[in-house]
């Protein structure tokens, strides 16, 4: 079975400091999808970021990024000038690829962000 | 946008009640999934529909069951609520699994 390991139960970063989330994964899968969701405390969870395994190049939305190793099964999330909003909780996801047979993504544990001003 | 409402955003409940959590997507997505949060565990998934009428259990379905009658609509029911049935539950949709989940805001039960 599939699974997703975050390391760190909580983190915190100074205000426009750069932060990194690991997660590392567990398949013998070689098409999947990965994923950082970010859950506020208003609860509305949101997609961050999203990698496919078949694809070299790191994904990167504006200030996200991500340091996708697929053969060390690493997929760590980079935070570059954080800002006061980016706190929150952020869980990595694995996902099987189309027609993979599975329906469903597995969740890490999720880690806690703290941004001090 | 796609728009993902669960019905109640806290609810109370006695030991023993039938407990219905409602989810309701507006953007005909075929699948549709009921999440677990407790912290230090992560998101659990509980079940999953990927069509009307269809259902697969998830990691944890042990106390629940679900219905999905129409496509935009899942529900989840406890059948009869325990207080370790106390949880974060979230609801979310999406039109293939390897797209993004799009979340409702989610329903604090507590079983007392």
């Amino acid at each position: 079975a599939q699974t997703v390991t975050q390391s760190q139960p909580e983190m915190s970063v100074q205000e426009a400091e750069t932060v990194t989330l690991s997660c590392t994964y567990d398949t013998s899968e070689s098409d999947y999808y990965l994923f950082w969701y970010k859950q506020p405390p208003s609860r509305q969870m949101i997609l961050v970021i999203r990698q496919e395994a078949y694809k070299q190049q790191n994904a990167t939305e504006n200030r996200f990024s991500v340091n996708f190793q697929k053969a060390a099964k690493s997929f760590s999330l980079k935070i570059s000038d954080s800002q006061l909003g980016d706190a929150a909780m952020y869980f990595c996801a694995y996902s099987l690829g189309p027609g993979g047979g599975s329906e469903k993504l597995v969740f890490g544990k999720g880690t806690k962000l703290t941004v001090n001003p | 946008d796609v728009k993902v409402t669960q019905s109640s955003r806290y609810l109370v409940k006695r030991t023993g009640e039938k407990v219905f959590l409602e989810c309701v997507q507006d953007m005909d997505h075929e699948n549709m999934f009921w999440y677990r949060q407790d912290p230090g565990l992560g998101l659990r998934l509980i079940y999953f529909s990927y069509d009307v009428k269809m259902k697969e259990k998830g990691d944890i379905p042990e106390g629940y069951s679900v219905s999905r009658e129409k496509k935009e609509r899942f529900s989840l029911i406890l059948e009869s609520a325990s207080t370790n049935q106390t949880s974060m539950y979230l609801c979310a949709s999406t039109q293939v699994t390897f797209s993004p989940l799009h979340f409702g805001n989610g329903t604090r039960l507590t079983v007392t």
